[in-house]
């Protein structure tokens, strides 16, 4: 079957780091996708890994292991903004997103 | 720039009700999609529609219909809700499968 796993919920403070993990299993593979969400707001997209390795874009970097099923999200220099749920999804081989339950993060000062 | 409008933002009904889920896009994108945001649950894909014209069933169907006679109009339809499609309706589209979706604001529904 088709499965994303990651943490249901982390606590980090303020201007620390946090690594966000994802493990997927799916039929085919076409892409590792974050998303962060807002609490009562739409998920709006973040990165993209489809090779193996560090995506960075900002304070936040994606990394994938295609071999180990395995994703994280890196987010540097956390801001109060930053609390919100984040959604790891993977793409499987018909280009539909299996979508994990999101990883609710939240930051402390 | 709007983007993509849902409505109702929220709605109550009654089990049994007929419900029409509103979604418009500005984009112009090829894909569009329904998901069901649950607590504790990934998005689950309601259904789907590649291009103006076609639609395919996502991982939750049952229960639901679509129509996407063209680009920017792409409703969901509850013929007989039932209080187990209580939950978060997200539309979203896509320029072809990128994986990089846009979504609406949510339709918030719930059946009693």
């Amino acid at each position: 079957g088709q499965n994303i796993d990651q943490p249901t919920e982390m606590t980090a403070t303020e201007g620390a780091i946090v690594q966000i993990n994802c493990t997927y299993q799916t039929s085919g593979f076409n892409g590792l996708f974050w998303y962060q969400q807002h609490a009562g707001e739409a998920p709006t997209f973040l990165s993209y890994n489809v090779l193996d390795g560090l995506e960075e874009k900002g304070r936040f970097s994606s990394f994938l292991s295609r071999s180990k099923g395995y994703s994280y999200l890196l987010l540097k220099e956390l801001q109060m903004k930053d609390s919100a749920s984040y959604l790891c999804a993977s793409m499987d081989s018909n280009y539909q997103l299996i979508w994990g339950a999101g990883t609710k993060l939240i930051i402390k000062p | 720039i709007a983007g993509i409008t849902q409505a109702p933002t929220s709605q109550i009904l009654a089990a049994g009700r007929r419900m029409t889920l509103r979604c418009t896009q500005d984009m112009r994108h090829n894909a569009m999609y329904w998901y069901r945001q649950d607590l504790g649950l990934g998005l689950r894909l309601i259904h789907y529609s590649n291009t103006a014209g076609t639609t395919g069933k996502g991982e939750v169907p049952d229960g639901y219909s679509v129509s996407r006679a063209n680009t920017d109009d792409f409703p969901l339809t509850l013929a007989s809700a039932v209080p187990s499609q209580t939950s978060v309706y997200f539309c979203a589209s896509s320029e072809g499968n990128t994986g990089e979706l846009f979504f609406g604001e949510g339709s918030r529904l719930t059946v009693l």
